[in-house]
């Protein structure tokens, strides 16, 4: 079974970092596409980062870019989001989701972890 | 202002037919294919429909996908109080800069 956990989310005053993390099980993680999709409280969906399978290629929406750095280690099987310079309207739940291919580019997503909360209060 | 355009809510009473709309352009829907998301209430989104018409496996005959032109749309057949939810469309967008990852606002579905 194909397993995705976040974790590292929490509180954080405006202007500060935090890194997420993203372990994965039950399937070649460094054969797969990885993104990053987060969602405010009551809100829809959006995307922020996607990285290839070898980690040689990322993407960032217009929103993050600058500011947000996606990497894996495909030893350990886990994704990372870290995101500094971090602004209200950073806070939602960050969710990690396995690609349906190597690149980035014109995936699916599927399946979804369940989301990590990143607060960004002072 | 979501780059695909839903209805925000829909509505159905057990048993019936219900359709979702998602309008888009054709540097989206037009030249990608879609995909659809489920997302139960305090739960991860689940991929319902990819490749405009494709259900994954454990996803029942119920759902349905279709594309024509810039839009889609999304079919549920034997409307079921468990499918109660939010329901979300997503593309590829092809732009200058490259392909970007564009959602609908998604729709809330009720079970009346």
């Amino acid at each position: 079974e194909v397993q995705l956990v976040e974790s590292g989310g929490g509180l954080v005053q405006p202007g500060g970092s935090l890194r997420l993390s993203c372990s994965t099980s039950g399937f070649g993680f460094s054969s797969y596409a990885m993104h990053w999709v987060r969602q405010a409280a009551g809100k829809g969906l959006e995307y922020v980062s996607g990285i290839s399978s070898d980690g040689g290629s990322t993407y960032y929406a217009d929103s993050v870019k600058g500011r947000f750095t996606t990497s894996r280690a495909n030893s350990k099987n886990t994704l990372y989001l870290q995101m500094s310079s971090l602004r209200p309207e950073d806070t939602a739940v960050y969710y990690c989701v396995k690609g349906s291919g190597t690149t980035w580019r014109y995936n699916w997503f599927d399946p979804w972890g369940q989301g990590t909360l990143v607060t960004v209060s002072s | 202002q979501s780059v695909l355009t839903q209805p925000p809510s829909a509505s159905g009473t057990p048993g019936q037919r219900v359709t979702i709309s998602c309008s888009g352009s054709s540097s989206n829907i037009g030249s990608n294919s879609v995909n659809w998301y489920q997302q139960l209430p305090g739960t991860a989104p689940k991929l319902l429909i990819y490749s405009n018409n494709q259900r994954p496996s454990g996803v029942p005959d119920r759902f349905s996908g279709s594309k024509s032109g810039t839009s889609a749309s999304l079919a549920i057949s034997g409307l079921q109080s468990e499918d109660e939810a939010d329901y979300y469309c997503a593309a590829w967008d092809d732009n200058l800069n490259g392909p970007n990852r564009v959602f609908g606002g998604g729709t809330k579905l009720t079970v009346l």
